[in-house]
């Protein structure tokens, strides 16, 4: 079965310092992989994508994600936070024919001065 | 270009009523999907609805029904409410003619169920 995993329920990271959060997939085939975030009280905003390609994605607000299969891991990085960015973060794998994405539990950021 | 909506913002609704969400999405994307974000359970596919049919359906009861209108608007219905349908429900859209492509959210509707 498909399954995606957050290992981090909550982080706490102080403004201008890097920040990485984990993703790790289980799906048989090459996955369609997805972080979105989500502010309080909001929807989820998509903040990068991969498909296929280059393993390194670049978002918006300056987060990246690098697809590793080798470990089934697409980790979203940013290398310095803002407080803006304290937020949910969801991972999410998608695939042909199902329609719906398989998100994960997600991480909360918090963001200390 | 306007984002996905959804109405009403708040819903507050007693055991047993029905309860209906609305969504619009964004012009020209044609499939609409459904998730309930429940608080603990994380986000819950519903309902997948494209070109006007139902192409997918997460594992809910019966009583969680939609449809999708020529227009591409969509519905939710759940029907004899419960406490536990209490959740944030997203309504997302994305474009025709892609097997997987991204998906746009809403803000969601927020179902009370007293």
């Amino acid at each position: 079965a498909q399954s995606v995993t957050q290992p981090d329920i909550h982080i706490t990271v102080s403004e201008g310092a890097s920040l990485e959060l984990r993703c790790n997939y289980s799906y048989g085939a090459t996955p369609y992989l997805f972080w979105y975030v989500q502010s309080p009280g909001q929807g989820l905003q998509l903040l990068l994508k991969y498909f296929s390609g280059d393993t390194l994605v670049q978002g918006i607000k300056g987060f990246e994600a690098e697809f590793k299969r080798s470990q089934s891991s697409f980790n979203l990085r940013k290398p310095s936070v803002h407080w803006s960015d304290a937020a949910e973060y969801f991972c999410a794998v998608g695939a042909d024919s199902w329609g719906k994405l398989q998100f994960g539990a997600g991480t909360q950021v918090v963001v200390t001065p | 270009e306007a984002g996905v909506t959804q109405s009403p913002t708040h819903l507050i609704k007693t055991r047993g009523q029905q309860a209906t969400l609305r969504c619009s999405p964004i012009s020209g994307h044609t499939s609409v999907y459904w998730y309930q974000q429940a608080l603990g359970l994380g986000l819950q596919f519903l309902l997948w609805y494209d070109e006007g049919e139902e192409r997918n359906r997460g594992n809910f009861p019966p009583r969680f029904s939609g449809r999708q209108f020529p227009n591409y608007s969509s519905e939710l219905n759940v029907n004899a409410l419960e406490l536990e349908d209490s959740a944030l429900y997203l309504c997302a859209s994305s474009r025709p003619g892609q097997t997987v492509s991204e998906q746009f959210f809403g803000p969601g509707t927020r179902l009370t169920v007293l």
